[in-house]
């Protein structure tokens, strides 16, 4: 079965890190372009960040950027997501999502993960 | 970036009616990326149809259309599981980007 699992997510201070993990299973994760989209409480889906299948080519939001750093480890099936200079309004659920190509542009993102949940307050 | 407006914002309907969502973009997006995911309360989105095709397990009641910048989904003969938030998506260009959701409510 085609899986991702997300973990790392807790509450942190405003101002502070977090790295969000994405475990997969179940496909070859080196052939898969891989995604981060996050749900801030009562609100809608906002997407985050993409990574090519090679890690080579990136997309980040303009809502994130500079702060925030997607990377991939295809020798352990994990993706990252490096967070840093949290702000309140980074709190969401975040969710890990596999595309159905080795591209960030032009293909559907077709698993999600359960999410986890990060908290930014003081 | 390509805003996505859903209407309506919510849909009441009873079980065997008929539910549809429309989409509208703010500027044109080719229907091969556009999709639709469910959403159920305390759950993560499932996506549901991608271009014209259904994605794995998805039943023959769910269908989307449209074309340019007006995209719809369709549910016929609405069942109580159907009940969910629904999101349109487009992946055409960067961002990506979702519209902000329907909730459809059975009767």
């Amino acid at each position: 079965e085609v899986q991702v699992e997300e973990s790392g997510g807790g509450l942190v201070q405003p101002g502070g890190s977090l790295r969000l993990s994405c475990s997969a299973s179940g496909f070859s994760f080196n052939n898969y372009a891989m995604h981060w989209v996050r749900q801030a409480p009562g609100k809608g889906l906002e997407y985050l960040s993409g990574l090519s299948s090679s890690g080579r080519t990136t997309y980040v939001a303009d809502s994130v950027k500079g702060r925030f750093t997607i990377s991939r480890d295809n020798s352990k099936n994990t993706l990252f997501l490096q967070m840093s200079s949290l702000k309140p309004e980074d709190t969401a659920v975040y969710y890990c999502v596999k595309g159905l190509g080795s591209a960030i542009d032009y293909y559907v993102m077709d698993v999600w993960g359960q999410g986890t949940t990060v908290t930014v307050s003081s | 970036e390509t805003v996505l407006t859903q209407s309506p914002g919510i849909l009441s309907l009873s079980p065997g009616e008929r539910a549809v969502i429309s989409c509208r973009a703010s500027q044109t997006v080719s229907s091969s990326y556009i999709g639709w995911l469910q959403q159920k309360p305390g759950q993560a989105p499932r996506l549901l149809i991608y271009g014209s095709l259904r994605a794995s397990g998805i039943p023959d009641r769910f269908s989307a259309g449209g074309s340019g910048t007006d995209f719809t989904l369709s549910i016929s003969r609405l069942e109580p599981e159907d009940s969910a938030v629904y999101y349109c998506h487009q992946y055409g260009t960067q961002p990506r980007t979702f519209g902000q959701g329907t909730k459809v409510e059975i009767k």
